[in-house]
């Protein structure tokens, strides 16, 4: 069974750029959650969809948003890039939501120069 | 400000001796604990999951829950130079399914 896919891996962008982030969930999982991590404030929680919906949003910004599809993938784009955006980004997903059971892709390392 | 507190380490124990992580959360309605190991540059994963008061083994890995005292422990047996990681502790918030992860803390196990 594939785990959950996270594309790009790597990217460089600089600051006023805006970027997206794509995650394939593992098949039948159908709950995505971001989530982001620093070294500076370890992994925060971004937003969580079910179903194509926001269940939950965490304490971030406008400039971070996601939308979910109707086979599960979901994307998160960070607009107006600022250098505090340097993180990885990382993708989980759980099969119905509603738990703390989440399985993680490798994530996206973004780098905002 | 739902809390998950963790000390950050490093822990350093020796090959084959027992390696204790502790965890302490401020959410008194808090009520399933999940442990994660994160290796250097890689994502998180779900190693242990307790819902309940008391101790949960998996293998070499013992879950240890303290509801009263707000507490939720990790203790590997007989640890392996491959068990040096950062431990993440997450706990949902009572009113939430949504964990809050603690900062980790960083295991070296030295041969």
């Amino acid at each position: 069974k594939a785990g959950v896919t996270q594309t790009p891996r790597y990217l460089i962008k600089t600051r006023g750029q805006q970027v997206t982030l794509s995650c394939s969930p593992i098949s039948g999982h159908r709950s995505v959650s971001w989530y982001q991590q620093t070294p500076g404030q370890g992994l925060q929680f971004l937003f969580e969809y079910f179903s194509e919906t926001q269940r939950n949003k965490g304490n971030f910004p406008g400039r971070f948003s996601g939308r979910q599809f109707s086979n599960s993938r979901s994307e998160m784009n960070v607009s107006t890039l600022e250098l505090g955006d340097s993180a990885l980004y990382l993708c989980a997903s759980s099969l119905k939501g509603h738990t703390g059971e989440l399985f993680f892709g490798e994530g996206s390392r973004l780098t905002v120069l | 400000q739902k809390e998950v507190e963790q000390n950050s380490g490093p822990l350093s124990v020796p090959e084959g001796a027992i390696a204790s992580l502790n965890c302490t959360y401020s959410d008194r309605g808090s009520q399933s604990f999940f442990w994660y190991r994160q290796y250097s540059g890689k994502s998180p994963e779900l190693i242990m999951s307790i819902y309940s008061n008391g101790d949960k083994e998996d293998g070499r890995f013992t879950a240890q829950l303290n509801k009263a005292s707000q507490y939720v422990s990790l203790l590997i047996r007989d640890s392996q130079p491959s068990d040096s990681a950062t431990y993440l502790c997450a706990v949902p918030s009572g009113g939430s399914y949504i964990p809050t992860f603690g900062r980790g803390t960083s295991l070296i196990v030295h041969p």
